[in-house]
């Protein structure tokens, strides 16, 4: 089946440093979406890219979808203390948008004062 | 953004019984909604695709009969884990999409389920 392999599973840094992760499938998806996952909450969507090679940001976030439809990353900016939580790539399952994600294993943030 | 509301968001209850989760939208109409189920330090994986006015879909290895999906109206669904196992214990969320095309599907804030 379709599977996200995201990385790194965990990042420790200074506050005001720059982060990246990312997600690689072995399938094709035509939907790439990034979530932040704070304890005990639901996902908040982050980013949402839906055309191969679209770049999106969103403030101090950047995320961009790759030309195989098979990748996306994601970074952010001059990280603060209340970037702190999980992010999680997803990708929709259907070979259209059918609202139906799978996930990554999620990326653990923790920013440093 | 639209808001989905889910209630309880915790519950405990003992093995044996049956647990009732509401998942809600609050501003929109959800044609669609969905559950997922988190372990701990894992991430969420999709359990079923409720439907309004429709049976659910329910994803491979997911026990129809163990988590009754009912989606009465186009604001409500409902996920009914019954007779609840210790191994059920889980965090439970759902998510509602408005539309079909490009629109996103907003989460609900999860509901914590243990079973002692």
């Amino acid at each position: 089946g379709q599977q996200l392999n995201q990385s790194p599973q965990s990042m420790f840094i200074q506050e005001g440093e720059d982060v990246s992760m990312n997600c690689t499938s072995s399938s094709i998806f035509n939907t790439w979406l990034w979530y932040k996952q704070d304890p005990g909450e639901g996902p908040v969507l982050l980013i949402a890219l839906y055309k191969a090679g679209e770049l999106t940001s969103n403030g101090r976030l950047t995320a961009q979808f790759g030309i195989t439809r098979k990748d996306s990353f994601l970074n952010i900016s001059a990280s603060i203390p209340s970037d702190v939580g999980i992010y999680f790539c997803a990708g929709d399952y259907g070979s259209s948008n059918t609202g139906k994600l799978i996930f990554g294993q999620g990326t653990t943030l923790q920013v440093k004062p | 953004g639209a808001v989905v509301s889910q209630h309880p968001s915790r519950v405990i209850c003992k093995s044996g019984t049956s647990v009732k989760i509401e998942c809600r939208s609050l501003d929109f109409q959800a044609t669609t909604m969905f559950w997922y189920r988190q372990f701990p330090k894992q991430s969420l994986m999709l359990m079923a695709t409720s439907n309004e006015g429709s049976k659910a879909t329910y994803e491979q290895g997911v026990e129809k009969d163990k988590f009754l999906i009912n989606h009465a109206s186009l604001t409500l669904s409902t996920l009914t884990v019954t007779s609840a196992h210790p191994e059920d214990s889980s965090f439970y969320i759902c998510s509602a999409r408005q539309g079909l095309l490009n629109t996103e599907a907003f989460f609900g804030q999860g509901t914590r389920l243990t079973v002692v």
